[in-house]
């Protein structure tokens, strides 16, 4: 199984500071024959599901603010929240969807400071 | 509107069975593989398991393997998951999710969940 570590556990940023959340994988997710990373970020608000963020890594879902952006390829990967406001708060996930299981990291809880 | 509602869920006993469902609306059911993802209290998010669109293929993390069996009806526009010697471990919410892309690029859409608790 592809191991996801998601660093840190925890992060505290002021309100119209940049967060960064980092995402590695135990192997490769990027997938050869398409050039593409299977990976994704989810954000998740106390008592809701998970709200999908970005796919293949840097693809932002429809809707989703332009202040969230992801990058990274093959094992290493970055989510970042160039202005944090305080609708930001939650729990992020990264997960690889590049093999079954398909694992998530163990979560990255964002505050303000 | 794609709509993911589960149910089925509730206390039962170590070793006792659930089934839970998933009822579909507002896209085309039969054509998405479907899968099962749960979180126990203050944890994570750990997949499951998937179905293949007609039913012929299933698979499932480690964990559930041999205990749980999920299935689907398209006639019904309904997912399941049968859970059979269940264990205090198995205590999450359960969700049911999808992608709607053609290749796996994450799940865009997530019902509310159905909380199963395993408890004497």
């Amino acid at each position: 199984d592809i191991v996801m570590t998601q660093s840190p556990d925890s992060l505290a940023v002021s309100l119209g500071e940049r967060a960064t959340i980092n995402c590695k994988s135990s192997q490769s997710v990027l997938y050869s024959s398409n050039n593409k990373n299977y990976l994704a970020w989810y954000q998740q608000k106390p008592g809701q599901p998970p709200k999908l963020l970005i796919s293949w890594a840097s693809t932002r879902q429809s809707g989703v603010p332009d202040r969230f952006s992801g990058s990274g390829s093959g094992t290493d990967f970055t989510l970042t929240i160039s202005s944090l406001q305080a609708e930001d708060v939650a729990l992020y996930y990264c997960q690889q969807c590049y093999s079954t299981p398909y694992t998530f990291g163990q979560g990255t809880k964002l505050e303000i400071k | 509107e794609v709509q993911l509602v589960e149910s089925g869920g509730g206390l039962v006993q170590p070793g006792g069975s659930l089934r839970l469902s998933c009822a579909a609306s507002g896209f085309t059911f039969s054509r998405y593989w479907m899968h099962w993802v749960r979180q126990a209290p203050g944890k994570g998010l750990v997949w499951v398991s998937r179905i293949s669109t007609d039913g012929s293929s299933s698979i499932y993390a480690d964990s559930v393997k041999g205990r749980f069996t999920i299935s689907r009806d398209n006639a019904k526009n309904t997912l399941y998951l049968q859970m059979n010697s269940l264990r205090a471990e198995d205590t999450a919410l359960y969700y049911c999710s999808l992608y709607t892309s053609s290749l796996p690029a994450g799940f865009d859409y997530w019902g509310q969940g159905t909380l199963v608790t395993v408890s004497s």
